[in-house]
């Protein structure tokens, strides 16, 4: 069985600055698939961000970014230039072939201005 | 852009009364899931769905659930008879593919309170 863990529940942010958050997980599967959802306020769930185990290099999405550490089995999401958008909870998910997700307890994020 | 849409938002109901959760998933989209999220705990999986039949169920997803495909639009969720710890938000998503990763697009949750 897959195991995620987020280990921050909360996190706050000023404004511009950026955040990162851990997530680490567990498996005995080589092909996988990592994700980070954002679930604003209104409760719909969103894709942030998305990494293949076989891949080395980090995704990147605008200013989200990952450090992807697959021997520590580490996917941490960097928020850069935060954005007052950017409040809500943040998941952390796990994908094998089975395609059903795994998701962390979540962080929620909240930006100050 | 299309959405996965899910009514009601919110359903309250008696203990052992039957709930049906609805679900339109993205119109070319091929494979269909639930989850759940009770207060304050994980997002978990429940069942997944293709081609008219279950692909992968979990083991919280007991004889008291069902799920189907009507109409080829809706995509639903029963519970024959809920129990106070059916109380949860209930996402259902969908993905157009099963190769490889497969994006899935969530709904905005229904909100499930039994009483």
């Amino acid at each position: 069985a897959q195991t995620v863990t987020q280990s921050q529940p909360e996190m706050s942010v000023q404004e511009a600055e950026t955040v990162t958050l851990s997530c680490t997980y567990d498996t005995s599967e080589s092909n996988y698939y990592l994700f980070w959802y954002k679930q604003p306020p209104s409760r719909q769930m969103i894709l942030v961000i998305r990494q293949e185990a076989y891949k080395q290099q980090n995704a990147t999405e605008n200013r989200f970014s990952v450090n992807f550490q697959k021997a520590a089995k580490s996917f941490s999401l960097k928020i850069s230039d935060s954005q007052l958008g950017d409040t809500a909870m943040y998941f952390c998910a796990f994908m094998t072939d089975d395609y059903k997700l795994s998701f962390g307890a979540g962080t929620t994020v909240t930006v100050r201005a | 852009e299309p959405e996965v849409t899910q009514t009601p938002s919110h359903q309250v109901t008696q203990m052992g009364q039957e709930v049906i959760l609805r679900c339109v998933p993205i119109s070319n989209h091929l494979y269909f899931y639930w989850y759940r999220q009770i207060l304050g705990q994980k997002v978990e999986f429940l069942v997944s769905f293709y081609n008219n039949e279950i692909s992968e169920k979990s083991e919280i997803f007991d004889d008291q659930f069902s799920v189907e495909r009507p109409d080829g639009s809706n995509f639903t969720l029963k519970i024959r008879s809920t129990k106070l710890e059916d109380s949860a938000m209930y996402f259902c998503a969908s993905s157009i593919v099963k190769r490889g990763y497969n994006e899935q697009f969530f709904g905005p949750g229904t909100r499930l309170t039994v009483l």
